[in-house]
């Protein structure tokens, strides 16, 4: 069956390093992976979504590589700040419906001051 | 304030009893989803909705029932709940139902089963 697997151990980060979070999925040929951000009460937040040809994206301190040979994505955030504490989640999503969209469990990422 | 507002926040009820959650955003999207999202599990899509139609129910058992009116608003009636059932109920919405469009979420309504 379609599966995704991230970190399943939480993550504590040193502020100011760069944190690491993983997503390996088997069984699924994405089109599409998305990187959301949800905080505890809150619902999931968009952060960056990358196509299955693109090797890797940025968006300010946020960057995130795909490799469909290996199956996984990396999502990176440097210079990280207590601020960025939260779960990261990812998605994968096929080309022309959201309808098959599979989501990770998540990982919780904590940085310490 | 995400563009994706739900109602009632939080639901105590019992498994005899009959709700309705709302969900309403104000992002101009076409599309519209449930997820259930419960401890330690990855989020589950429950059903989509695209320009009111719904294209997708994901083996959902019929005591969940989806309405759409209209692209701005999707409810989920409930009745005769499980204890299984308590979870968090996320409400997203995108512009249009694609593998690339990014979903808009809201904070959700926190069901338990008595």
């Amino acid at each position: 069956s379609q599966k995704i697997e991230q970190n399943s151990e939480a993550l504590n980060i040193q502020e100011g390093k760069t944190a690491t979070l993983t997503c390996n999925y088997t069984n699924y040929s994405p089109a599409y992976l998305q990187w959301y951000r949800q905080d505890p009460g809150r619902g999931p937040v968009f952060l960056l979504l990358i196509r299955e040809n693109e090797k890797e994206k940025r968006k300010e301190r946020l960057k995130v590589t795909f490799d469909t040979t290996l199956k996984q994505s990396l999502f990176h955030i440097t210079a990280s700040q207590p601020a960025d504490s939260a779960t990261y989640l990812c998605a994968l999503t096929g080309y022309s419906s959201a309808s098959k969209i599979i989501f990770g469990s998540g990982t919780r990422l904590s940085i310490r001051p | 304030e995400t563009g994706v507002t739900q109602t009632p926040r939080h639901l105590v009820m019992g498994m005899t009893n009959k709700k309705s959650l709302k969900c309403e955003q104000h992002l101009g999207h076409n599309a519209m989803y449930w997820y259930k999202q419960s401890a330690k599990k990855p989020l589950e899509l429950m059903f989509v909705y695209n320009f009111k139609e719904q294209t997708e129910n994901n083996s959902v058992p019929s005591r969940f029932s989806p309405e759409c009116p209209n692209s701005s608003h999707l409810f989920l009636h409930l009745h005769t709940l499980q204890p299984e059932d308590s979870a968090l109920y996320l409400c997203a919405s995108s512009q249009a139902d694609g593998g690339n469009q990014p979903q808009h979420f809201g904070d959700g309504t926190r069901l338990s089963i008595l």
